[in-house]
């Protein structure tokens, strides 16, 4: 089983959509929690960042950490063309100060059409 | 701040060609992360440097695959020989505690004929 699973897709949404991405895991130690957004043949960009459980909300994106569950979410509100990308969920148990390595799922591929 | 720069963004080589990616990292940045991607594995990470040491190469496919960082400002994957099925995106990233994540180069996408 892999540390992190992530449904790749592709999805597939009307401008304006709520868009739900959901991650789980198996490795109890995580406690740092990221979305990176990766457009194509660019690198991936760093989208929200968590810190163990809860909410956190930027703009349209809401992060969801459900460590309990070991499920984390990333929902974007009234969706853009613009938002179409890949969504990469990513995380690491960290070291004291420092974050260590990041698990990465595979990224959900998502595209939203006018 | 450039980002961090990879060099080539393009290799085409022939199987059994040495071939080396070039990575500047943030000025400052003390981490240093090797990753390729495909569209079967995904991301996966090579190796990783913290302070220019070698902290975690498990990911290395095999011996071809070398990484050296000679300096806080250069790091260097080498593969020799190369095969085809080393054909992915190869992505450098570099980050300063850790705790804002990573930032990634625009990576090198290798072909290998």
């Amino acid at each position: 089983q892999k540390e992190v699973e992530q449904d790749p897709g592709p999805l597939s949404v009307p401008e304006g959509a709520i868009v739900s991405l959901n991650c789980t895991y198996s490795n109890s130690a995580f406690q740092y929690f990221m979305w990176y957004r990766q457009y194509s043949r660019k690198g991936p960009e760093l989208l929200m960042y968590t810190y163990s459980s809860g909410n956190k909300e930027d703009g349209r994106f809401t992060a969801q950490v459900d460590k309990s569950s070991k499920y984390i979410s990333l929902f974007i509100r009234d969706s853009q063309p613009s938002d179409s990308a890949t969504y990469l969920c990513a995380m690491s148990a960290g070291r004291g100060s420092t974050l260590g390595r990041l698990y990465f799922g595979r990224g959900t591929q998502l595209t939203v059409w006018p | 701040d450039a980002g961090v720069i990879q060099s080539p963004r393009h290799e085409v080589t022939e199987m059994g060609q040495e071939v080396t990616l070039r990575c500047k990292p943030i000025s400052g940045h003390n981490s240093l992360f090797w990753y390729r991607q495909t569209m079967m594995r995904g991301l996966e990470l090579l190796i990783y440097f913290n302070n220019n040491v070698p902290i975690d190469d498990s990911g290395m496919p095999e011996d071809r695959f070398s990484a050296k960082m000679p300096n806080a400002s250069f790091s260097t994957l080498k593969i020799q020989p190369s095969e085809p099925r080393d054909s992915a995106v190869y992505f450098c990233a570099s980050s300063l505690t850790g705790r804002d994540g990573y930032t990634f180069g625009s990576g090198t996408r290798l072909t290998v004929v």
